[in-house]
């Protein structure tokens, strides 16, 4: 089965540094990847996909980016952050049959000062 | 498009009392359907999924869910919650056939407090 990795685990950034979070999948290969944002008290929100090696599709337009360097390696980023960028980011994965089947990793909490 | 309702964003409960939390769902197509739970700064976890086949579904810790066609439900239940079970729950639904992302979309969720 897979395992999700995703570092760190908190991080605390002031306003306009950059962002760089890492997801790294274990025990398959070939997955979907995705990111999706939880502000505090509100649902999941994705914000981009990629179904391969440098194929990313976003979501929502935002002050984000994100990469896939290699199959396993899911990269999200930032140039300048904001205040509203502050939240708690996961990294799932879907793969099998059906690969509608995601499973996340623990997370990362994003505070921007 | 699809969306998900779930009834409840709170759910008080005391321990080993039954619990049900209600998803709703809207989509044109056929869809899987999925229930996750999320302890405190955690991440998701699975607890079931209806994939096909017999619209009773059992997952992990005890938990259940029914597939609902005609009312276009899935509902969670758990006929005796534990202190642990304190955690948010989400419904989700994913469209059958369509291939591009294999997209999950999330109700808002549904926080149970299971109260001594």
């Amino acid at each position: 089965s897979q395992t999700i990795h995703q570092w760190p685990a908190t991080l605390v950034q002031p306003v306009g540094s950059p962002l760089s979070l890492e997801c790294t999948v274990e025990g398959t290969s070939n997955p979907n990847l995705y990111w999706y944002r939880q502000a505090a008290g509100r649902g999941l929100q994705l914000l981009f996909y990629s179904v391969g090696i440098g194929q990313i599709s976003s979501e929502v337009p935002q002050n984000l980016s994100a990469s896939r360097p290699q199959d396993r390696q899911f990269i999200l980023s930032s140039k300048k952050l904001l205040l509203s960028d502050s939240g708690f980011y996961l990294c799932a994965c879907g793969q099998g049959s059906p690969r509608n089947i995601q499973y996340f990793g623990a997370g990362t909490r994003l505070s921007v000062l | 498009a699809q969306s998900v309702t779930q009834l409840d964003s709170q759910v008080p409960v005391f321990e080993e009392a039954p619990v049900e939390l209600r998803c709703n769902y809207s989509s044109s197509v056929s869809v899987y359907l999925f229930w996750y739970v999320q302890y405190p700064n955690q991440g998701l976890q699975l607890l079931l999924k209806y994939l096909s086949g017999s619209t009773l579904v059992k997952g992990i810790n005890g938990f259940e869910a029914e597939f609902n066609k005609s009312q276009t439900s899935f509902h969670l239940r758990k006929p005796s919650v534990h202190i642990s079970d304190t955690a948010e729950y989400f419904c989700a639904v994913s469209d059958q056939f369509k291939a591009a992302g294999n997209k999950l979309t999330f109700g808002g969720g549904t926080r149970v407090l299971v109260k001594p």
